[in-house]
């Protein structure tokens, strides 16, 4: 069994320059979350997606920032023109709804720690 | 606007002795509630969880308790391990809508002397 891996683990970038980040959920799960984390803070939601559909989007996402998940499987989460304010943990989650049981909790990826020079 | 929060930010507690972790939160549409444990350079663990229609949950060592008409839960961690330190992260969200998105709070950070 495998959770849910994100790569890279780090990636140190210069100002202005675009980077991308993927996300590999459990496999059974229909549902994938972004979310961001600063020092000190709790995670911010950025966006989620049931199967390949982007549902929702956080004000917090620029138009500089793009996620897609294509065929519903993995996702990725692309930063344009970086910025220092982006450096920050991206988190990726990963969840099966059940009904039934009543459970909703999503399961976390390791994050990229990205640093934006 | 901090829909969720936990004023503690730091708790140390003796090894055996029990943790009580708290979180407010404000907006009266969360009906689902969960807690995360975190340890450096990874991302936050699931732990245990509670619907609004519920007021207590067990999970072996962890209790959540919630008081709906105070908007606010508990963590409690009984007996405390050294292990169990690590930031700790309530975090709640609407049970159907939105996704299910989560709303956390600022976390707290467990010390566990031995």
């Amino acid at each position: 069994d495998t959770g849910v891996s994100q790569d890279p683990r780090h990636k140190i970038t210069k100002r202005g320059q675009n980077v991308t980040f993927r996300c590999d959920p459990i496999s059974e799960h229909n549902r994938l979350y972004w979310y961001r984390q600063t020092l000190g803070q709790g995670p911010e939601f950025l966006t989620y997606f049931q199967n390949e559909a982007q549902l929702e989007k956080s004000r917090l996402l620029s138009d500089r920032f793009s996620a897609e998940r294509p065929k519903g499987s993995f996702s990725t989460l692309e930063i344009q023109r970086t910025e220092q304010g982006d450096s920050a943990m991206y988190l990726c989650a990963s969840s099966l709804a059940d009904l039934k049981q009543g459970r909703y909790e999503q399961y976390f990826g390791p994050g990229t720690r990205l640093t934006v020079t | 606007d901090q829909q969720v929060k936990q004023n503690s930010p730091s708790l140390s507690v003796q090894e055996g002795r029990i943790s009580i972790l708290n979180c407010d939160y404000t907006n009266s549409m969360f009906d689902y509630f969960l807690w995360y444990k975190k340890y450096p350079a990874e991302g936050p663990t699931f732990l245990i969880s509670i619907s609004s229609i519920k007021d207590k949950n067990e999970d072996g060592r962890f209790t959540v308790f919630l008081n709906k008409s105070a908007k606010h839960l508990s963590l409690h961690i009984v007996p405390s391990q050294p292990g169990d330190s690590a930031v700790y992260f309530c975090a709640a969200s609407r049970f159907v809508a939105a996704g299910n998105k989560l709303t956390f709070g600022g976390g707290t950070r467990v010390l566990v002397k031995p």
